[in-house]
Order: structure tokens, then C-alpha cells, then sequence
């Protein structure tokens, strides 16, 4: 089973501190996103990376920075956070590889609920 | 003041019944729609996908319909169980672009005993 982990499932901070979010795949996917989920709002991405040390932006990059050493980690980084930053973050994974199934699925992670105060 | 989109529509259905989740979209461009199912604690976890040159499309208990004219998908859950209590999300995703997904707002569906 492919399996993608997070850090952390629920986080506390403080306004200005810096903070890492984790995720970890297992499968060897070359494509790796890390998306913000709030209520009404559904999932909207923030960065992706399609390959080590190569990222994109997504639909809300601002206030973040990714980092991608290894193919099988890729860290969300919030500089400075702020209480606009509260929210659920999920990290996913998919392969770019054509593999039979009609859509390249992405595998989600348990998320990780950040609470800024 | 203006409220933005900070509740999300529920569907609230009788155990054993029919249930239909709709959904519009606005990019004519995706090539794959998908219905992605998130229990609460859990990440999405993907139900069933149709690729846009299709109709309908079936799986265990789901049936998805596409319907481009209009722009509108929908997931239909036969014989509804608590067990199918979820948020779900359609997206879309256009091949070639690393496989990135842009999501609806979701639906929480709510069953009832």
C-alpha cells in the first residue's frame, strides 16, 4: 500500500515563528503538493515539486516556502506565521509514470491541523 | 459584513437510500474528473475517476455521470451506510501538468439511521 505520512497531526505555534511541515512518501512518486484545506473552501494548492530541488508554485504560495532534498520528503515552510495560516494541511503524492489505472491517482496524507494563535 | 464560503453544504440522507452529490465546474480543459471521499481525521482517499470523453461511469455501489454540456459531474452512492458519513470532493485534472488536481468546495454527507 502506498503510504504517505505526515510530522505532525496537530500543531500549535506562535505568531512569527517559523514553521516545518513534513511529509514523507514511500512509493517513489516523482510529483509531490502541499495544499491548504479550510471549510467552503476545499483544497487549494500551495506548492508542488516534480522532481529533487525542483518546485513550482500552486494557487497560494504566499507566506510559504517549499524544500525538496530527497525524492521521498518534501517540507512545507512557513517563514513567519501568522493566524491567517490556521488550517489543515495535506500533503499528496502521484507518479508521472503511466501505470494501467485511467487517472494517476493522488495519495493523501492524515494531514496536519496548525493552529497559529 | 460579507460572509465568504465558510460552510459547507450538507447532504443529510436516510440510511439505505439513494444519495446524489453534485458538482460544477468551470475548466473545460481537465481531462480526468475524480470523487475524492475524506473521513474525518483522514486525508482524501480516492472513490472513482472518468476520463471527460465519458458519460457515466460505475464502480462498487458509486456511479459517476458527466455531463460537459453543462459543466456538471455528479456521484451517485447506492444504498447509502454510515459508513459512507464523509466530506466529498470532485476535481479535475489536465494531463501534462504534473498531475495537479483542482478541487471543489465539498459536500458533507451526513446518514442517518
Amino acid at each position: 500500500d502506498v503510504k504517505v505520512t505526515q510530522s505532525s497531526r496537530y500543531l500549535v505555534k506562535r505568531t512569527g515563528e517559523k514553521v516545518f511541515l513534513e511529509c514523507v512518501q514511500d512509493m517513489d512518486h516523482e510529483n509531490m503538493f502541499w495544499y491548504r484545506q479550510d471549510p467552503g473552501l476545499g483544497l487549494r494548492l500551495i506548492y508542488f515539486s516534480y522532481d529533487v530541488k525542483m518546485k513550482e508554485k500552486g494557487d497560494i504560495p504566499e507566506g510559504y516556502s517549499v524544500s525538496r532534498e530527497k525524492k521521498e520528503r518534501f517540507s512545507l515552510i512557513l517563514e513567519s506565521a501568522s493566524t491567517n495560516q490556521t488550517s489543515m494541511y495535506l500533503c499528496a503524492s502521484t507518479t508521472t509514470m503511466t501505470s494501467g489505472r485511467s487517472y494517476n491517482e493522488q495519495f493523501f496524507g492524515p494531514g496536519t491541523r496548525l493552529t497559529v494563535l | 459584513g460579507e460572509s465568504v464560503g465558510l460552510h459547507l453544504p450538507t447532504l443529510s440522507v436516510q440510511e439505505g437510500d439513494n444519495s446524489i452529490i453534485n458538482c460544477a465546474y468551470s475548466n473545460s480543459a481537465s481531462d480526468y474528473f475524480i470523487w475524492y471521499k475524506q473521513e474525518s481525521g483522514k486525508g482524501p482517499q480516492f472513490i472513482i475517476d472518468i476520463r471527460s470523453n465519458m458519460d457515466k461511469r460505475q464502480g462498487q455501489r458509486v456511479t459517476v455521470l458527466l455531463n460537459k454540456t453543462v459543466k456538471h459531474l455528479s456521484l451517485q452512492i447506492a444504498a447509502t451506510q454510515p459508513g459512507d458519513s464523509a466530506v466529498y470532493f470532485c476535481a479535475g485534472q489536465i494531463s501534462g501538468g504534473y498531475n495537479k488536481l483542482i478541487f471543489g468546495a465539498g459536500t458533507r454527507l451526513a446518514v442517518h439511521p
